[in-house]
C-alpha cells in the first residue's frame, strides 16, 4: 500500500489563480479529510468526508471547496487563491468515519505559498 | 466548542532525561479521544499514543505515557529516556467519540533534545 498520497509537495500561485490539490488513499478507507497547517495555529479542520458522495465543512471551509466522487480521491480547490491561504496542507483518512480504534493516517503534506 | 491547549511553545531535555508536554482541554462531552501526535522535520504525523476517556488507566507506549487528569480537563505525554529521535514538534489532539472522526489539535510543542 502507498498509504495517503498527496500532490504537488510544494506549489507557488498567485493571487486570484486556482489549483487543486490532490490526495489519494488506497486503502479503501471511507473517511478522508484535509487540515492545513500554520505557524502558531496547530492544525485545522478544512473539510471531511465521509464517503463517497458526502462532503461537509470543518473549522475553516472558507475559499475552499471539495468533491468525493469516488473512495480512493479527495482532491481540494482552491478557486481563488489569496495570501491568507499560504500554508502546509495535510489529507488524512481512515477506516471508517467514527469508531473506537479509528486512526487517521496523515500524508506528507503539500506546502503552499500564494504571492 | 471543544478547545485544545498547549501551553509550552517550546521545551527542551537532555538526552536519556524525562520531559512532560503539558495539554489542556475543554470539551461538554463526557466521552471522547485523546491523542499525542508527533511531527520530525519531515513534516509527517506520526501518532504517538492515544487515550480514551472512559478509561482510568493511564495509556503507555514505550518509552511515551500520559497522565490523564479528566476532572481536570488535563492530558500531558511523558517521554522518559529522551533520544535525539525525540527532537520534533509534539500536537494534542481531540476528537469527540460521536460523529465523524474529525480531530481538534493544539497550537503544539517545539521539543528540543539536547545531546
Amino acid at each position: 500500500n502507498a498509504g495517503v498520497t498527496q500532490t504537488p509537495k510544494f506549489q507557488v500561485l498567485k493571487t486570484g489563480q486556482s489549483m487543486t490539490l490532490q490526495c489519494a488513499q488506497d486503502m479503501n478507507h471511507e473517511y478522508m479529510s484535509w487540515y492545513r497547517q500554520d505557524p502558531g495555529m496547530g492544525l485545522r479542520l478544512i473539510h471531511y468526508s465521509v464517503g463517497a458522495g458526502i462532503t461537509d465543512q470543518g473549522e475553516v471551509p472558507n475559499g475552499y471547496n471539495v468533491s468525493r466522487s469516488t473512495t480512493e480521491d479527495f482532491p481540494l480547490r482552491l478557486l481563488s487563491a489569496a495570501p491568507s491561504q499560504t500554508s502546509v496542507y495535510f489529507c488524512a483518512s481512515s477506516y471508517s468515519p467514527s469508531g473506537v480504534q479509528e486512526t487517521q493516517y496523515f500524508g506528507p503534506g503539500t506546502r503552499l505559498l500564494v504571492l | 466548542a471543544q478547545t485544545v491547549t498547549q501551553s509550552q511553545p517550546e521545551m527542551s531535555v537532555q538526552e536519556a532525561e524525562t520531559v512532560t508536554l503539558s495539554c489542556t482541554y475543554d470539551t461538554s462531552e463526557s466521552d471522547y479521544y485523546l491523542f499525542w501526535y508527533k511531527q520530525p522535520p519531515s513534516r509527517q504525523m506520526i501518532l504517538v499514543i492515544r487515550q480514551e476517556a472512559y478509561k482510568q488507566q493511564n495509556a503507555t507506549e514505550n518509552r511515551f505515557s500520559v497522565n490523564f487528569q479528566k476532572a481536570a480537563k488535563s492530558f500531558s505525554l511523558k517521554i522518559s529516556d529522551s533520544q535525539l529521535g525525540d527532537a520534533a514538534m509534539y500536537f494534542c489532539a481531540y476528537r469527540a467519540v460521536t460523529g465523524a472522526n474529525n480531530l481538534f489539535f493544539g497550537t503544539g510543542t517545539r521539543l528540543t533534545v539536547i545531546p
